[in-house]
This record gives C-alpha cells, sequence and structure tokens, in this order.
C-alpha cells in the first residue's frame, strides 16, 4: 500500500539545470497536485491536474512544467534552476469522491546553488 | 482568485487550556480540509468538511464548517504537548492552502 511515491528525497542542483520531480500514486486517483512549501510557509500550488492529460497552473507556475499522460504519474520538471526555486516540494492526490481527503507524499528536499 | 486566511499565525498555549483556530476564504467552495503538520515531515489529513454545518471530532479536536460565513473553526480542548504541530486548512478541490498555525504547548 504505496500511496504517494515522490522521487528523489534529496537533491542539490547547480544554477541553470534542469530535474524532473517524479510523483506516483497507486489509489487510481483522479486528481493531482504540485506544491511548494518554503522554510515556515504555507503551501503553494504550482499545478495540478484533474486527470490524464488535463493539467492547469496554480498560484506559482513560473520555471515549472507538467505533464499527465497516465492516470499514476504526474512529474514536475524544472528547466533552469534557480535559487529561488529551492524549496521542498509536495505531490499528493485525491478521489473524485467528495469524502476523502487527498493523500500527500514526503516530499522532495530540492537546494539550487 | 481564491484567498485562504488563517488566524492566529502562531498560538502559544498551556497544557489543558481550550482555543481556536479560524480559516476564512475568499470566495464559495464546496469542500474544506484540515491538516496537521511535524516538523521536517508531510501532511497529515485530519478532517473533510462537505457541507454547511459540518461539524466532525477526532481525540481534542473538533472541526466546524459555515459555508455561509466562509469560515471553518478547528477548536482546541484541553490540550496537551503531542498537539504541537502547524495546522493548515485548505479549500476547494484545487486545495488552497492557509498560511498555517503554529502551534506550540507548554506544560
Amino acid at each position: 500500500n504505496a500511496g504517494v511515491t515522490q522521487t528523489p528525497k534529496f537533491r542539490i542542483l547547480k544554477i541553470g539545470q534542469s530535474m524532473t520531480l517524479q510523483c506516483t500514486q497507486d489509489m487510481n486517483h483522479n486528481y493531482m497536485y504540485w506544491y511548494r512549501q518554503d522554510p515556515g510557509m504555507g503551501l503553494k500550488l504550482i499545478y495540478y491536474s484533474v486527470g490524464a492529460g488535463i493539467t492547469d497552473k496554480g498560484e506559482v507556475p513560473n520555471g515549472y512544467n507538467v505533464s499527465r499522460s497516465t492516470t499514476e504519474d504526474f512529474p514536475l520538471r524544472l528547466e533552469l534552476a534557480a535559487p529561488s526555486q529551492t524549496s521542498v516540494y509536495f505531490c499528493a492526490s485525491s478521489d473524485t469522491d467528495w469524502n476523502t481527503e487527498a493523500f500527500f507524499g514526503q516530499g522532495t528536499r530540492l537546494t539550487v546553488v | 482568485e481564491l484567498k485562504v486566511e488563517q488566524n492566529p499565525l502562531f498560538l502559544s498555549m498551556q497544557e489543558g487550556k481550550n482555543y481556536t483556530i479560524y480559516c476564512n476564504y475568499s470566495t464559495t467552495s464546496d469542500r474544506l480540509y484540515w491538516y496537521r503538520q511535524d516538523p521536517g515531515k508531510s501532511l497529515e489529513s485530519l478532517f473533510v468538511l462537505l457541507s454547511n454545518g459540518a461539524v466532525k471530532q477526532e481525540g481534542r479536536l473538533m472541526a466546524s464548517l459555515d459555508t455561509k460565513a466562509r469560515l471553518s473553526t478547528l477548536h482546541i480542548t484541553a490540550a496537551v504537548h503531542d498537539l504541537s504541530a502547524t495546522y493548515f486548512c485548505a479549500v476547494d478541490m484545487r486545495l488552497v492552502f492557509g498560511a498555517g498555525t503554529i502551534l506550540r504547548v507548554k506544560s
């Protein structure tokens, strides 16, 4: 019963490098989300998806891209890493069933130097 | 644009005392969530509130929702040290989060 799995858990990037944060869920959830959490702050929505092939921008999408080719996977792409993207990134998923909560992954701690 | 405001942002409580955290949101929404986060950890779901007047309780925590006032409350009864954490509310299917309330319970 894996739930939401994020990889990697930690990563250090150099300015200008690119990387993909992976997120996989095994609960057949339609909704998936990416957030960033800066130290001592709340969660800011980057992108979300309501199903395979459908994505939409959240509050802070600049500098990021997403795709949703399958129900299970929702990768987040950073093309040109900047120090301002140093943060903890959380992926979450939820069902269309109204009475269920969203489940969060364990997070990816990213440092851009 | 949906805005979610929590207050207070920081709460220091004595053990055994009661207190309430407030969550206001700016536009009509059909669902509201409460989450707990311990330092360095991910988010743990506490409550899902789906209708006006909904009330849910788990242990020393009770959450309620007033959709007409666009307000949810998280009430803490007889606080204990183990409740020390950051509490977030989130609104709508897009899960737009408030800034969080850092709760510290002192003995």
